[in-house]
């Protein structure tokens, strides 16, 4: 079966940095590419940017292009999405989906707020 | 970056009416590989997106046969032939033929 499992609720401070991960399960990890979804509170859903974990091949959407790192894990099936640096606007639930968006994690939920 | 205009934004149905959403976007999506990267998501309230319709129209394993997806190049439907209770949510179109990847704004699907 598979499964995508997102780590837990973060609450954070702005100017603080987070990595959240997505682990994956019941498929070839390296044979698929992995995105990252933003969806803000009460809004539609943004593409950030996705990863091909089997060569690290990485694409940002412009709009998140130097807000955030995505990176991945062959050896524990993991893909990661990371800021350097919160800001109060990055408040939103974060899901990570396999390309063709068939399987989704059950979202992140990251609150960043002074 | 690919334009995905859905319409409507809203749209109150009756129990066991039809429902149809449109997806337009500003260039077409036929992908270099014969592909037609445009897939369908379905969000309840509180829940992640669920897979519907990938590819323009395969419904995805476990989808009712009442959900349909239909179009080419640049217009694509989404359409529900009897809408129930279940079917409440907000629908998204993405595309996935050019990167970035991009989603309608949403469609709400509500009952009247």
């Amino acid at each position: 079966e598979v499964q995508l499992v997102q780590s837990g609720a973060e609450v954070k401070k702005p100017g603080e940095s987070l990595k959240i991960s997505c682990k994956a399960s019941g498929y070839s990890f390296t044979a698929y590419w992995i995105g990252w979804v933003r969806q803000m509170p009460g809004k539609g859903l943004e593409w950030m940017g996705i990863i091909y974990p089997g060569n690290s091949d990485t694409r940002y959407s412009p709009s998140f292009q130097g807000q955030v790192t995505i990176s991945a894990d062959k050896s524990i099936s993991t893909a990661y999405l990371q800021w350097s640096s919160l800001k109060a606007s990055d408040t939103a639930m974060y899901y990570c989906v396999r390309h063709p968006a068939d399987f989704w994690g059950q979202g992140t939920l990251v609150t960043v707020s002074s | 970056d690919i334009v995905m205009t859905q319409t409507p934004l809203s749209s109150p149905v009756t129990l066991g009416q039809p429902a149809s959403i449109s997806c337009r976007s500003s260039q077409s999506l036929v992908h270099s590989d014969g592909n037609t990267y445009l897939t369908w998501l379905q969000q309840r309230p509180g829940q992640p997106p669920r897979l519907l319709i990938y590819k323009t129209s395969d419904r995805f394993s476990g989808v009712p046969d009442r959900f349909s997806g239909s179009g080419a190049g640049t217009d694509f439907t989404l359409k529900i032939s009897r809408v129930e209770a279940e079917d409440v949510g907000v629908y998204y179109c993405t595309q996935a033929t050019q990167f970035p990847w991009t989603f309608g704004q949403g469609t709400k699907v509500e009952i009247k």
